[in-house]
């Protein structure tokens, strides 16, 4: 199947510091990539669509200030958690759909602990 | 509000006996619905998905079983084994371009 990959699969960093995550489609092309947070023991809660070469389109709730999407290549969207703060911590979970397939790939995860 | 619920929450089957996990979801317009294993630290891997216009679906232990008239779809796991303990979610997504919605998970445990 299809491989997606995140980076780092693990993060700490200091209250009110940035942190970037990296999602990349490793062997298809990804017009659309999407970004949940999971915390710990619930389920995954869809925070935004991210579309290549146009702005990201946020679920409900989820500050776009906050968390910033970009997606520059048909291979790589990256989410930027801004100011960081210990309500952040969570692990965060990217995915992408190759061209005309209806199945979602999901990347390993990160995991963000804010200190 | 929850568009897609899971139940039971957790679960406890000895091994070789058929752990069955239900969803029951709202949106009609939903048009696809996976299920997805997850293990402690890992991302969501697809398991088996099935679209509205089939009644059932299987693809080696795992059958998938849907009913439209209730918005209802559940997922069998035959001949469970411990290697299969881990956290299920059922999911549903409306059109090819939408992000998915999940249930809450079920946390699943196979006794030797």
């Amino acid at each position: 199947g299809a491989v997606v990959s995140q980076h780092p699969s693990r993060v700490i960093c200091k209250s009110g510091t940035s942190v970037k995550i990296e999602c990349r489609s490793l062997d298809f092309q990804a017009t659309t990539m999407f970004w949940y947070r999971q915390f710990p023991k619930q389920s995954l809660m869809l925070m935004a669509t991210s579309n290549e070469g146009s702005k990201a389109t946020y679920e409900q709730g989820v500050e776009k200030d906050k968390f910033l999407i970009n997606h520059a290549s048909l291979t790589l969207s990256t989410l930027t958690v801004t100011s960081a703060h210990p309500e952040d911590s969570s692990f965060y979970i990217c995915s992408a759909n190759p061209p005309g397939n209806t199945e979602a790939f999901f990347g390993q995860g990160t995991r963000l602990t804010v200190v | 509000q929850q568009q897609v619920k899971q139940s039971p929450q957790s679960l406890i089957v000895q091994k070789g006996g058929i752990p069955i996990i239900n969803c029951a979801y709202e949106n009609t317009a939903f048009d696809y619905f996976p299920w997805y294993q997850q293990f402690p630290g890992k991302g969501p891997a697809l398991l088996i998905a099935i679209r509205p216009d089939v009644s059932e679906k299987k693809e080696g232990r795992f059958t998938i079983s849907f009913n439209k008239s209730a918005k209802q779809f559940s997922l069998h796991i035959m001949d469970s084994q411990p290697g299969d303990s881990a956290t299920y979610f059922c999911a549903a997504r409306e059109g090819g371009a939408d992000g998915l919605t999940f249930g809450k998970g079920t946390h699943l445990i196979i006794q030797p």
